[in-house]
């Protein structure tokens, strides 16, 4: 089944305390990207890759670091979390980079930083 | 730099009755138009997309939305709602370079249906 997973789906965690968040693609999409969802905001970019190795800023980057080193893998981490980084998290990929297809979710991981 | 807006934050509908879910754009270029729906604890599903062409385009369940460039409006309707149809609806906009990466989403419109 095609599909976007994203591990893990839901954690909490403290100030400071390292973490990556997974994802992973089956449908060999050259495009991935990540969003925070928090009410009101809708979903806003964070980090987006075009290809391996070829990864850029969204509109939110502060906080975060990402790496694309497999075109399946697109993983999100966070060196030092901070309690406004709660949020809802969704990866995505799409077939070719850019906008000009659909980009499909993973299922979304929820995180909470005390 | 592209924007998307949505006007609508709430919008309650009886069911069976019709809907329109407003999307208003700023890009500097012909973009590429989505409307994404979430239903509760779900990700995102795409409902339908608007690249070139005619410019009323069919969606699944029933959705349609149509591209009015004039008005930077790609709205999105429905003729009879069903209550499966509640949900958080999401336009966006990706660019038209496909050399560029980002994706603009809107705040989002929650739709509830009333019985």
């Amino acid at each position: 089944e095609a599909q976007v997973t994203q591990n893990p789906r839901y954690l909490i965690t403290v100030t400071g305390k390292k973490l990556t968040v997974t994802c992973s693609q089956n449908m060999n999409h050259e495009y991935m990207s990540w969003y925070r969802q928090d009410p009101g905001l809708g979903l806003r970019q964070i980090y987006y890759s075009m290809n391996v190795e070829v990864t850029d800023k969204g509109d939110v980057p502060e906080g975060y670091k990402v790496s694309r080193k497999e075109k399946r893998n697109f993983p999100l981490i966070l060196e030092s979390p901070s309690p406004n980084q709660t949020s809802l998290y969704f990866c995505a990929s799409s077939l070719l980079p850019g906008g000009t297809y659909e980009q499909y979710f993973g299922p979304g991981t929820r995180l909470t930083v005390t | 730099a592209q924007s998307v807006t949505q006007p609508d934050i709430h919008i309650t509908v009886s069911e069976g009755a019709s809907l329109e879910l407003r999307c208003n754009y700023s890009y500097g270029a012909t973009p590429y138009l989505f409307w994404y729906v979430q239903s509760p604890g779900q990700g995102l599903q795409l409902l339908l997309k608007y690249f070139s062409g005619d410019t009323l385009v069919q969606g699944i369940k029933g959705f349609e939305a149509e591209f009015k460039r004039s008005q930077s409006s790609f709205n999105l309707r429905k003729p009879s709602v069903h209550w499966s149809d509640a949900a958080e609806y999401f336009c966006a906009v990706g660019p038209a370079n496909t050399n560029a990466g980002k994706s603009t989403f809107g705040d989002g419109t929650t739709l509830t249906v009333k019985p």
